[in-house]
């Protein structure tokens, strides 16, 4: 089945600066990969996601980009803001009739004011 | 106004009871998923249930089963309650495959399960 690793599992930045989180995924098939955002006690909230016919999205701080020959995509946040300090959720499917994600470990980041 | 609801928000149990989870969604979805959170924020795939048919994470252990009445729920009933039962389960809905924003996954707000 599909492997998802995710790096760092912790991530501490400053105001302002930007931050990266880098995922890995196994299974080829792999066509979408959504990104979540889980605030403290919250669910897992969509932030932005690819599919494989693209290799970069943006929506306003937040990118991602994807390079399917490597088998990994990574989120990148400009301009830190405290608010975005949560737990931060890489995920992979594959086509199918019930799309089942299977996620990465997760990144901590911590942004101080 | 809630897409996706849970209920019960807690439970709190003994080992060896059964227990159920209810989950309902107001999106019109056809595709029901239940998600596992341990301790440690990992978050894995359990169930997905679309028109009908279930796909069953292998390593769910039978005692989990679950049942969905119409496409709005997709409950979670869980006999024999063990120790490392304790998580915090996420149901999550997604569009029917072939329409825009299908493959969007929205969670619903959690159930924390702790067994005693």
């Amino acid at each position: 089945g599909e492997n998802v690793e995710q790096h760092p599992s912790t991530l501490s930045v400053q105001e302002g600066d930007s931050a990266v989180i880098k995922c890995t995924y196994s299974d080829s098939a792999s066509n979408y990969f959504p990104w979540y955002k889980q605030e403290l006690g919250k669910r897992p909230q969509l932030i932005i996601d690819i599919r494989s016919n693209v290799g970069e999205k943006k929506d306003q701080r937040i990118a991602v980009t994807l390079n399917k020959t490597a088998k990994h995509f990574s989120l990148h946040i400009t301009e830190t803001q405290p608010e975005d300090s949560a737990v931060y959720f890489c995920a992979a499917s594959k086509p199918g009739s019930a799309r089942q994600l299977t996620f990465g470990s997760g990144t901590q980041l911590t942004v101080l004011p | 106004d809630t897409a996706v609801s849970q209920t019960p928000k807690y439970l709190v149990t003994q080992m060896g009871n059964d227990k159920s989870i209810k989950c309902e969604q107001n999106l019109g979805h056809d595709t029901m998923y239940w998600y596992k959170q341990d301790s440690k924020k990992f978050l894995k795939i359990m169930f997905s249930y679309n028109n009908k048919e279930l796909i069953i994470n292998e390593t769910v252990p039978n005692r989990f089963s679950p049942k969905s009445p119409d496409k709005a729920h997709l409950n979670l009933h869980i006999n024999s309650l063990e120790l490392g039962d304790s998580a915090v389960y996420f149901c999550a809905s997604s569009s029917p495959p072939g329409l825009a924003g299908e493959d969007t996954q929205y969670f619903g707000p959690g159930t924390r399960l702790t067994v005693l």
